[in-house]
């Protein structure tokens, strides 16, 4: 089994661009997340997709937006990269009412100029 | 903001002794997970405890959690070089039944040096 799968894993964008991030889950779970990883700190929750047909906003969503494609695939958009969002993302996934861990992809690198 | 912080910020130890990590946290949840990550790459699942358990082992792992203090410990036993790494507690909200639909809540991390 691949896990979850993210592309691309290193991306350098000018202020401004746009660009999506691609995640995909091969384990049948229902719930996918996006979070960001800064020096130093832990993960922050940007978004995510309790179920198949929804998503809901994490603890910084601003500048970014998401799509739920099918149940496998969690797509991430910056529609305006800033220098901000230099930082490293995470796609994860569980099966959400066994309360059990979360699959994390081996991120996307992203670095905006 | 940030549920869980983890104490010491940074750990390092001898190769064969224990290392123990702690983890405090704000609110009420349903369960409590530790994560690793080493350097560059993505966090790997170790061990989940759920608010009404109060230890558990796996390997040389084991945690325990006090809900009346909100806190978490993480011991580490017979350490490795292979076990230099970031840990991270993560906390799942009691809101669904099975905890964490919403998202895991992540401290700070204890960045763990081995020496060999």
């Amino acid at each position: 089994n691949a896990g979850v799968t993210q592309t691309p894993k290193f991306q350098v964008l000018k202020t401004g661009q746009s660009m999506t991030l691609q995640c995909a889950q091969d384990m049948n779970h229902n719930s996918m997340y996006w979070y960001r990883q800064d020096p130093g700190m832990g993960l922050r929750l940007i978004y995510y997709s309790a179920s198949e047909g929804t998503t809901d906003k994490g603890e910084v969503p601003n500048g970014y937006n998401v799509s739920r494609l099918n149940k496998r695939e969690f797509s991430l958009r910056l529609e305006s990269a800033a220098p901000s969002q230099t930082s490293v993302y995470f796609c994860a996934s569980t099966w959400t009412g066994r309360g059990g861990g979360y699959t994390f992809g081996s991120g996307t690198r992203l670095t905006v100029v | 903001s940030q549920q869980g912080e983890e104490d010491p910020q940074a750990l390092s130890i001898q190769e064969g002794e224990n290392a123990t990590m702690n983890c405090s946290y704000k609110t009420s949840i349903n369960n409590l997970q530790w994560y690793r990550q080493n350097s560059g790459r993505g966090l790997v699942h170790l061990i989940l405890i759920r608010s009404n358990e109060r230890e558990k082992h796996s390997g040389r792992l084991r945690v325990t959690l006090d809900t009346s203090k909100k806190s978490s410990s993480l011991l580490i036993t017979a350490s490795r070089a292979a076990d230099t790494a970031s840990y991270f507690c993560a906390t799942a909200a009691q809101i669904y039944s099975g905890g964490g639909a919403d998202g895991l809540t992540f401290g700070k991390g204890t960045h763990l040096i081995i020496q060999p």
